[in-house]
């Protein structure tokens, strides 16, 4: 089955720790972004890639960083400069095919 | 820039009650409309679209009609179940292929 697959389904990161987040889609999508979700402000883009090896800033970029060395996969890192890093993370991956397709998330959280 | 607003929310009904969830937006030129759902612990899935005025998006009983007049696109459903508790948000596509939700309307159904 096509479809786009996150993990860790939860993460835990220690104070000043780096850690990153998986994202693969076997959909053949060139375009993939990540949004991050809190309670109650909906989903904000941080970063979005329309090919391999180029990418750019959402509108929350700061403390994060990402890659696309391959069109299948686009991690998200997490880095020790996001103050407030818990939060729910979702992959996505746009085609005229399928529209939006997401994965079902990696949750954050901050020990 | 572009925005999505949605009806304050909870909300709460009885099973078989009519539901409406209110979504207004902000943007240049004609974006396409988006209803995405929200299962606890999930990722998002469409629930229905339109890309141009007039047209109505359907799904699962759940339709919405794109405004151009009142810039909005409200989601209804003539009789809810209480398998339709989750988190609907509004949202639009503009460049690039990027998002943008309103922050999101929780749904609980009583049976």
């Amino acid at each position: 089955d096509g479809g786009i697959t996150q993990s860790p389904k939860y993460l835990f990161r220690k104070e000043g720790q780096n850690v990153t987040l998986s994202c693969e889609q076997n959909l053949n999508h060139d375009a993939m972004y990540w949004y991050r979700q809190d309670p109650g402000q909906g989903l904000r883009l941080i970063y979005y890639s329309q090919i391999v090896n180029d990418f750019q800033k959402g509108d929350i970029a700061e403390g994060y960083s990402v890659s696309r060395e391959k069109k299948e996969s686009f991690p998200l890192t997490v880095t020790s400069a996001q103050k407030n890093p818990t939060a729910f993370y979702l992959c996505a991956s746009y085609g005229t095919d399928y529209g939006y397709t997401f994965g079902s998330g990696t949750r954050l959280t901050v020990v | 820039g572009n925005s999505v607003t949605q009806m304050e929310g909870p909300v709460t009904l009885s099973e078989e009650a009519f539901l409406t969830i209110n979504c207004t937006y902000t943007a240049t030129g004609y974006p396409s409309l988006f209803w995405y759902v929200q299962y606890p612990g999930e990722g998002l899935q469409l629930l229905l679209k339109a890309t141009k005025a007039d047209d109505k998006g359907s799904n699962k009983g759940f339709e919405a009609t794109y405004r151009k007049e009142t810039t909005s696109f409200h989601l209804e459903k003539g009789s809810v179940q209480v398998s339709d508790s989750a988190v609907y948000f509004c949202a639009l596509i503009y460049s690039y292929g990027k998002l943008t939700f309103g922050q999101g309307t929780i749904l609980t159904v009583h049976p």
